[in-house]
């Protein structure tokens, strides 16, 4: 099935500063794919639509000038948290644009702002 | 979107088989019905999904009622490696995926 790698795994950051995590689809070309957060005990929660070579569409409450969103390929999207505070510390997980069949999601990437 | 209702967690024993519920009253008729799990500090798995006939794969199998209101997901001999928490999904054609609170499964050995 198709695979999609998700980088980092984790990563710990200090309060202010900004990251970056990348999501790739290695064996298809993904013209929409989501990003998600999962607080601790929490579901996920669907945060952004990435759309390949246009604007990010966010979900209601998600501030699309902290959660920067760049699908500039068929294989990559990025996420990048400005400005980082320990209120975003979470789970993020990407997504695929599945159409009418199964989804593959990203392992994960857990982030922790000191 | 439509709704569904999970019990929040179950318990079963290894090797033994395990019927996950879910509820789904509210659901339309382009709504397929799709399961996905997330074992901890992973990214959610695709299980299985379906529309009206019941369904088989290699991981499991969904049952659909026939007025498509109720489903359950049948892990046929559960082992530690299924504890994880379930979800129950439903979405329609090209619409995003929207996750509840699932069903928290522990598996006793």
């Amino acid at each position: 099935g198709a695979v999609v790698s998700q980088h980092p795994s984790w990563v710990i950051c200090k309060s202010g500063t900004s990251v970056k995590i990348e999501c790739r689809s290695l064996d298809f070309q993904a013209t929409t794919m989501f990003w998600y957060r999962q607080f601790p005990k929490q579901s996920l929660m669907l945060m952004a639509t990435s759309n390949e070579g246009s604007k990010a569409t966010y979900e209601q409450g998600v501030e699309k000038d902290k959660f920067l969103i760049n699908h500039a390929s068929l294989t990559l999207s990025t996420l990048t948290v400005t400005s980082a505070h320990p209120e975003d510390s979470s789970f993020y997980i990407c997504s695929y644009d599945r159409g009418t069949a199964s989804a593959f999601f990203g392992q994960g990437t857990r982030l922790t702002v000191v | 979107d439509a709704k569904t209702t999970q019990p929040n967690s179950m318990e079963s024993n290894e090797e033994e088989p395990v019927h996950l519920p879910c509820n789904h009253s509210t659901i339309s008729g382009t709504d397929y019905i799709h399961w996905y799990r997330q074992l901890p500090s992973q990214g959610p798995e695709y299980v299985i999904h379906g529309l009206t006939s019941n369904v088989n794969n290699r991981m499991a199998s969904l049952a659909i009622a026939e007025d498509r209101k109720s489903s359950t997901l049948i892990l046929h001999r559960a082992t530690l490696r299924d504890a994880a928490v379930y979800y129950c999904i439903l979405a329609g054609g090209n619409e995003k995926l929207t996750f509840g609170t699932g069903t928290r499964l522990t598996i006793i050995p």
